[in-house]
């Protein structure tokens, strides 16, 4: 079954850096894209950024855009997150979700991961 | 950036009551506009996409109508582990995609 684990959420200093990890199992990863979803406590969704299925095309919100950036090595089945000056605003629950499309884009989710929580503190 | 808005934003309702969510799209999404159903500590789950085509295995209760600007998900009837926020996300105008502010369904 299609599964994807988040991991490397923890506590980062106003400016820090962390970097998370989603690691997919049970689906042919090469094929999807994969997004990032984040939601800070209490609120709604809030799309982050999303890495198509060959690592060609990569798209930010503008709130994160030049602080994070998204790669994937498909041979390793992984995708990574790697987020830079941090700031309180950013404190959230980081979910990776699978793009439904197949060699392209669609830009909706059919499989989420449990969500890893990142919190953002002094 | 589209904008989306949920209507209402809470909705108190009883076991076996027919349900109707709004969403309402800034500008035209076509038919890009898919709902999402999330529990109290769970990630979101895709119920539809494409305005009306349900996801896999998402019961026949669950449907969704609209194009252009005005959208509804409609639960024929409420089944106990329905009660849930639910969500409106569109995927015409991207980046960045966007999503409505939720609406709660509560046990009356």
């Amino acid at each position: 079954q299609v599964q994807l684990v988040e991991s490397g959420g923890g506590v980062a200093q106003p400016g820090g850096s962390l970097r998370l990890s989603c690691a997919a199992s049970g689906f042919t990863f090469n094929n999807h894209g994969i997004h990032w979803v984040r939601q800070a406590p209490g609120k709604g969704l809030e799309w982050v950024a999303v890495i198509s299925y060959d690592a060609s095309l990569k798209y930010f919100a503008e709130s994160v855009k030049g602080r994070f950036t998204i790669s994937r090595d498909n041979s390793k089945n992984t995708l990574w997150l790697q987020m830079n000056w941090l700031g309180v605003e950013d404190t959230a629950v980081y979910y990776c979700a699978r793009d439904m499309g197949i060699s392209w884009t669609r830009g909706y989710f059919d499989y989420w991961g449990q969500g890893t929580l990142v919190t953002v503190s002094s | 950036e589209v904008v989306l808005t949920q209507s209402p934003a809470t909705l108190s309702l009883s076991p076996g009551e027919r349900v109707t969510l709004s969403c309402r799209a800034s500008q035209s999404v076509s038919s890009y506009l898919a709902w999402y159903q999330q529990k109290p500590g769970q990630a979101p789950r895709l119920l539809i996409y494409d305005a009306s085509n349900r996801a896999t295995g998402i019961p026949a209760r669950f449907s969704g109508s609209g194009s252009g600007t005005d959208f509804t998900l409609t639960i024929s009837s409420l089944e106990p582990e329905d009660f849930a926020v639910y969500y409106c996300q569109q995927h015409s105008n991207w980046p960045p995609l966007t999503f409505g502010g939720g609406t709660k369904v509560e046990i009356k």
